[in-house]
């Protein structure tokens, strides 16, 4: 069966600080990959996603970059946090095809101080 | 911006009662979604309807799609203390990529 991975389960950074956020699926191999975040109160917000290794499309401009080194694996990075970086972090996977369900992960809260 | 949007934002009810929860969306889409998230935890996939389905049953899960009205309804039978989460919908639309998520019904269930 598939799983996917995400650590840490939380995170509290100084303002100015890098940042890196690893996800990791098992169980299927060429999965759909994405970061969203999630404000408090707030739907899910969609930052990157990507459909094969090296391939990363971003939806909202911002201090954040992702990459896809393996197949399997994901990251978020910053090089410089700031105040409004923090939230909730969810990784995802699904499927090639239209009708697939999406996979989280169980989330980064990460702070900024 | 987001492309669903849950009505009503919070709903409290005391168990054994139903919970309907309604999402409208504003451009065509291939299917939709509903998810459900405990506080403090990844969402977890519940249903998924396709654009030409018009209701669709899972357990005590009930959705109904009207793609004349953009619109769906997420209906929970019989609820249970445990169903106390935030339920989001979803839509898939011309990209087979991305889903966009609306902003979420906080559901109370009162033992």
């Amino acid at each position: 069966s598939q799983t996917i991975h995400q650590w840490p389960a939380t995170l509290v950074q100084p303002v100015g600080s890098p940042l890196s956020l690893e996800c990791t699926v098992e169980g299927t191999s060429n999965p759909n990959l994405y970061w969203y975040r999630q404000a408090a109160g707030r739907g899910l917000q969609l930052l990157f996603y990507s459909v094969g290794i090296g391939q990363i499309s971003s939806e909202v401009p911002q201090n954040l970059s992702a990459s896809r080194p393996q197949d399997r694996q994901f990251i978020l990075s910053s090089k410089k946090l700031l105040l409004s970086d923090s939230g909730f972090y969810l990784c995802a996977w699904k499927e090639g095809s239209y009708n697939s369900p999406l996979h989280f992960g169980n989330g980064t809260r990460l702070t900024v101080t | 911006s987001q492309q669903g949007e849950e009505d009503p934002q919070a709903l409290s009810i005391q168990e054994g009662e139903n919970a309907t929860m309604n999402c409208s969306y504003k451009t065509s889409i291939n299917n939709l979604q509903w998810y459900r998230q405990n506080s403090g935890r990844g969402l977890v996939h519940l249903i998924l309807i396709r654009s030409n389905e018009r209701e669709k049953h899972s357990g005590r899960l009930r959705v109904t799609l009207d793609t004349s009205k953009k619109s769906s309804s997420l209906l929970i039978t019989a609820s249970r203390a445990a169903d106390t989460a935030s339920y989001f919908c979803a839509t898939g639309g011309g990209s087979n990529y991305k889903l966009t998520f609306g902003k979420g019904t906080l559901l109370t269930v009162n033992p």
